[in-house]
């Protein structure tokens, strides 16, 4: 069973700061997947990736598949950036095992 | 294409009442999946579907909640009876099996769930 932690848990930043959200697995992947959880429940799906970068807008998502470790990067911060982001691994099996959440709160 | 649709979207019950929940995947997603995702946690796999066959229930609480997907389309989730540590927000999501997408993993809006 993969193990999937993120770091940090709760993270406050500034508008305008650039983040960084961490995440660590145990077992080999067939891919990762960065999410956005906004209150009131609702996931988006930001990345999949199974090696190396994805950037859409401000969002940069980076893997390092033999350290098992990934990291999502968010420049220029805005309030609205505020949300949970979830960190999914999937194996061979295609089911996701979920990391507990990084609570970002950007303040203006 | 629509999206993954759910409801209730809330629902508050007292314990030992039951509750269902419905989902309905987008068109052409043979994979169903409902997760529970309690306070401060990720979500937790309760069920997995393909077409209208069970694939994973290992994490399902068998002696209380039950899930169905009779057509292959939507599914229904059923809590019965309902404890206190029941409430969360319990997802549901849906992927195609092969082709492009396949890995694109859509989740609805979630019910949120609380148990008094």
């Amino acid at each position: 069973k993969n193990e999937v932690e993120q770091s940090p848990q709760n993270l406050t930043a500034q508008e305008g700061e650039f983040i960084t959200i961490n995440c660590s697995y145990s077992v080999g992947i067939s891919a990762l997947h960065w999410l956005q959880q906004h209150p009131g429940g609702g996931i988006v799906s930001l990345f999949m990736l199974s090696s190396g970068k994805k950037k859409h807008g401000r969002l940069i998502a980076t893997i390092n598949i033999q350290e098992k470790h990934s990291s999502l990067h968010i420049t220029a911060s805005h309030p609205r950036d505020s949300a949970v982001y979830i960190c999914a691994v999937s194996g061979s099996a295609r089911q996701l095992t979920f990391g507990s959440g990084t609570q970002l709160t950007v303040l203006p | 294409e629509a999206g993954v649709a759910q409801s209730p979207r809330y629902k508050i019950i007292e314990k030992r009442q039951s509750v269902a929940f419905w989902c309905n995947p987008i068109s052409g997603h043979a994979t169903l999946y409902w997760y529970q995702q309690i306070l401060g946690q990720g979500p937790k796999l309760l069920i997995q579907f393909q077409n209208n066959g069970v694939v994973d229930d290992s994490q399902l609480p068998k002696d209380r909640f039950s899930a169905e997907r009779l057509k292959g389309v939507d599914s229904t989730l059923k809590i019965q009876p309902a404890k206190l540590e029941d409430s969360a927000v319990y997802l549901c999501a849906s992927r195609r099996l092969t082709g492009p997408g396949a890995n694109v993993l859509t989740f609805g809006a979630g019910s949120r769930l609380t148990v008094l």
